[in-house]
């Protein structure tokens, strides 16, 4: 049973709005939360993170907000610009569990000019 | 050469074959991993090294071997692999051996099982 998962398999949006990517987890014990971007052909790179400690960590045009209540986190992209087409994959981990990344299975964005 | 390179980027190998996928991360780091992606499946790690000790074999059958001569090189031996084992496999590597830190994948190499 996956313990992360990204529900919306794939997202359409217009250059300029927002892209919003969510993620859900099951795991209580998850304290540290990342997004990646994987351009086709290439490895998956480190975009942005928030610990359990936090409910929202921005960076540039890239924001991710955690609900921890929810088990729910999400990434929001403003403004989308094409150059941001591309999958994300949430990924959580929990210090008590060795840290290791589990993955959810990605959203694939594609950002319209 | 920069960053995490692997090779090769596509591998098609029998059932009945040996092969060994590399890795070779230029960024100094102390510790490297491998992940498998199937089809329509997250990604799963499936090995840890940390300064070249093995740290994390997470349930990974034994026809897939890992090796980790030193910091920079991880290889992935593969032999009497079964059709269901094709998928995309990346390495990755980060600074330290704290896991929480940001991890650099490399491009993967695509295996196809026949």
């Amino acid at each position: 049973d996956q313990q992360v998962k990204q529900n919306s398999p794939s997202l359409s949006v217009q250059e300029g709005r927002i892209s919003i990517l969510n993620c859900d987890y099951t795991n209580s014990m998850f304290d540290y939360f990342l997004w990646y971007k994987k351009y086709p052909a290439e490895g998956p790179t480190f975009l942005i993170s928030i610990s359990s400690i936090k409910d929202k960590n921005e960076d540039g045009r890239f924001t991710v907000f955690l609900n921890k209540s929810a088990k729910h986190l999400s990434l929001h992209i403003v403004p989308s610009q094409p150059g941001d087409s591309a999958v994300y994959f949430c990924a959580a981990s929990a210090k008590a569990a060795g840290n290791k990344l589990t993955f959810g299975g990605g959203t694939r964005v594609l950002v319209k000019p | 050469e920069t960053g995490v390179t692997q090779t090769p980027r596509h591998l098609v190998m029998g059932m009945t074959n040996k092969k060994s996928l590399k890795c070779e991360q230029h960024l100094g780091h102390n510790a490297m991993y491998w992940y498998k992606q199937s089809a329509k499946k997250p990604l799963e790690l499936m090995f840890v090294y940390n300064f070249k000790e093995q740290t994390e074999n997470n349930s990974v059958p034994s026809r897939f071997s890992p090796e980790c001569p030193n910091s920079s090189h991880l290889f992935l031996h593969l032999h009497t692999l079964q059709p269901e084992d094709s998928a995309l496999y990346l390495c990755a590597s980060s600074q330290g051996t704290y896991m929480r830190e940001t991890q650099y994948f490399g491009p993967g190499t695509r295996l196809l099982v026949l």
